[in-house]
Formats: structure tokens, sequence, C-alpha cells
């Protein structure tokens, strides 16, 4: 299946620990994205990476880490994670150009 | 910071009956596009509107956008239950797309 696919689906852990999430996407897309919805719902872009270069990084603590290995994959890392980290973070990708993005499923992080 | 608001925060209509819902944006943007996020799960890209474009659609969507005003709207006509979702709008300025708050609609058998 053609798709943006993100892992784990779930993630439960606690505060000051460090974790990862990994993104993959088939689509061929040139530009992948970390954004983060909060419990009310709101969608946040965190980082953006073209091509395997960081072209957005919005105001994001720098325990926040993204990587991007090859331009199908952009991983999340997080160190010292806080009870604020609690949302659902979704990776994207678009093509170049005016395309809609296309989103992962999400990963729904609590930190306890 | 969101890209602005989305009116209303919440519907609840018939099946069969028409869904509206509006958004107003900040910045100039390149294009505007609605997603659909079913519960629990991620978001799906619905419609594109050019920054050139008045009017669009797809199927039993229509999407309007007037620049002057910053502000776009979403029609859903002939509602279904399937429906059911939050609906976001977010423009799209270079790289980045912001998103509205969303609109939350429930469509009742």
């Amino acid at each position: 299946d053609t798709a943006v696919s993100q892992t784990p689906k779930y993630l439960v852990t606690q505060m000051g620990n460090d974790k990862s999430i990994k993104c993959e996407q088939n689509l061929g897309h040139d530009t992948m994205y970390w954004y983060k919805q909060d419990s009310k719902k709101f969608l946040k872009i965190m980082f953006s990476y073209n091509n395997k270069e960081l072209i957005i990084n919005e105001t994001v603590p720098n325990r926040f880490s993204p990587k991007s290995p090859d331009k199908a994959h952009l991983n999340l890392h997080i160190n010292s994670l806080e009870l604020g980290d609690s949302a659902v973070y979704f990776c994207a990708s678009r093509a170049t150009g005016d395309y809609g993005y296309t989103f992962g499923s999400g990963t729904r992080l609590t930190v306890v | 910071s969101q890209q602005g608001e989305e009116d209303p925060q919440a519907l609840s209509i018939q099946e069969g009956e028409n869904a509206t819902m509006n958004c107003s944006y900040k910045t100039s943007i390149n294009n505007l596009q609605w997603y659909r996020q079913n519960s629990g799960r991620g978001l799906v890209h619905l419609i594109l509107i050019r920054s050139n474009e008045r009017e669009k659609h797809s199927g039993r969507l229509r999407v309007t956008l007037d620049t002057s005003k910053k502000s776009s709207s979403l029609l859903i006509t002939a509602s279904r239950a399937a429906d059911t979702a939050s609906y976001f709008c977010a423009g799209a300025a270079g790289n980045k797309l912001t998103f509205g708050g969303g609109t939350r609609v429930l469509v009742k058998p």
C-alpha cells in the first residue's frame, strides 16, 4: 500500500525517558513533516525536511530532534520527556507543487 | 500560531442536510486546503483551492475562497452519517501548511 506509516501507534512512557517515533513514506515525495496535535485538536507544525535537508524548524524545545536518513524517512527523537509532551504526533509528506499532504495515522504519546 | 479560526466549532445536522463551515486565515497563502479527521485517525486531504481560484467542486464538496477577506468555506451537500468527523482548513505558504482550529461535525442518522 502506498502510504505514510508511523511507528509506534501508541507510546506510554515515564517522565525523563528518551523515545523515538519513526516515519516512512513510499509515495516518492520530497518533503516530509512532523506535526503535533494537542488535546484540543490544534495542529502545530514542528519540523520539515526536503530531500534530507531541514527547511522548517518551529519554536520547539531542543529536546526534540528530527533526523532524516533519506528522503523516504523522517524520525523524531525526544529526550527527557515531560508531561506536556503528551499529544498525538503526525508525520506527513507532500509532493512539490500545489498538492495536498498525506498524513500518517499518528502516534499517541502519553507521558506519565 | 494557528492560521486562523474556524466557525462554527461544532455542528450537528440530520442526514441529508447540508453542512457549511467557514475558515478565516491571517497571512498570504498559495493555496488553501481542507482536511477531514475521523476520531482517533489521521488527517485525510479533501480538496485544495489555489489563491487565484474562487470556487471549486469535488463530488459533494464545494469550497470557496475569498482572498480579499482571507476566508474560505466548505459545503458538504446531502450529508451522510459517515461524514461525521472534524474538518480542518489549512493555509499553505511556501513549504508550510498552517491549520485552523477545526469544526466538529456530527451527522445524525
